[in-house]
């Protein structure tokens, strides 16, 4: 079983609708939990971070985390075209600080 | 404030080479990982450095290496190149977790390596 579980999609949806993208993990030591976006050929880029359990909003994106069930969310509402990438859940912990990723999710929007 | 930055960002190389990537990282942060994205494939984590020191390491041959510098860039080698090393080879930076809470880590654009 891989210590983080990410569904790989490829995931399509319309433009506007509310994206839920999810990861579940197996290690409790995790304390930090990212989400990346990832364009083709490029790098990850930094969307959300959250330290512990609990929710974050940044605008038209929400992370969640919920460590008694080891389930991590980002949400994106009003999605827009230009939300199409892989997104990445990643997480360390304390003592763990490798940074452990899940596999990515592909999402399109379709204008 | 600069962020990540490696170099250089395409390289080709002949099968048996050597090469060397290099990564900056963010004014502040002490903590460098280095992982591999080939194509399809997710992130496969190759080394972290932390204060100069090799903290943890992937599972990767031992021709893969790096080292961190007392400024906290680094650099990570590879040896006798194969096909399959053909990747974007991407570091990120962020502060220690001890301690701290701002952890997030943030990558660079990556370098392309193709071995051909």
């Amino acid at each position: 079983q891989k210590e983080v579980e990410q569904d790989p999609g490829p995931l399509s949806v319309p433009e506007g609708a509310i994206v839920s993208l999810n990861c579940t993990y197996s290690n409790s030591a995790f304390q930090y939990f990212m989400w990346y976006r990832q364009y083709s050929r490029k790098g990850p880029e930094l969307l959300m971070y959250t330290y512990s359990s609990g929710n974050k909003e940044d605008g038209r994106f929400t992370a969640q985390v919920d460590k008694s069930s080891k389930y991590i969310s980002l949400f994106i509402r009003d999605s827009q075209p230009s939300d199409s990438a892989t997104y990445l859940c990643a997480m360390k912990g304390f003592v763990l600080e490798k940074l452990t990723f899940g596999t990515g999710t592909r999402l399109t929007i379709i204008p | 404030e600069a962020g990540v930055t490696q170099s250089p960002t395409h390289l080709i190389k002949t099968r048996g080479q050597q090469v060397t990537l290099r990564c900056s990282p963010i004014s502040g942060h002490t903590s460098v990982y280095w992982y591999q994205q080939a194509l399809g494939l997710g992130l496969q984590f190759l080394l972290w450095y932390d204060e100069g020191e090799e903290r943890n390491r992937g599972n990767f041959p031992p021709r893969f290496s790096g080292r961190q510098f007392p400024n906290y860039s680094s650099e990570l080698n590879v040896n006798a190149l194969e096909l399959e090393d053909s990747a974007l080879y991407l570091c990120a930076s962020s502060f220690p977790s001890a301690g701290q809470h701002n952890t997030e880590a943030f990558f660079g654009q990556g370098t392309r390596l193709t071995v051909v």
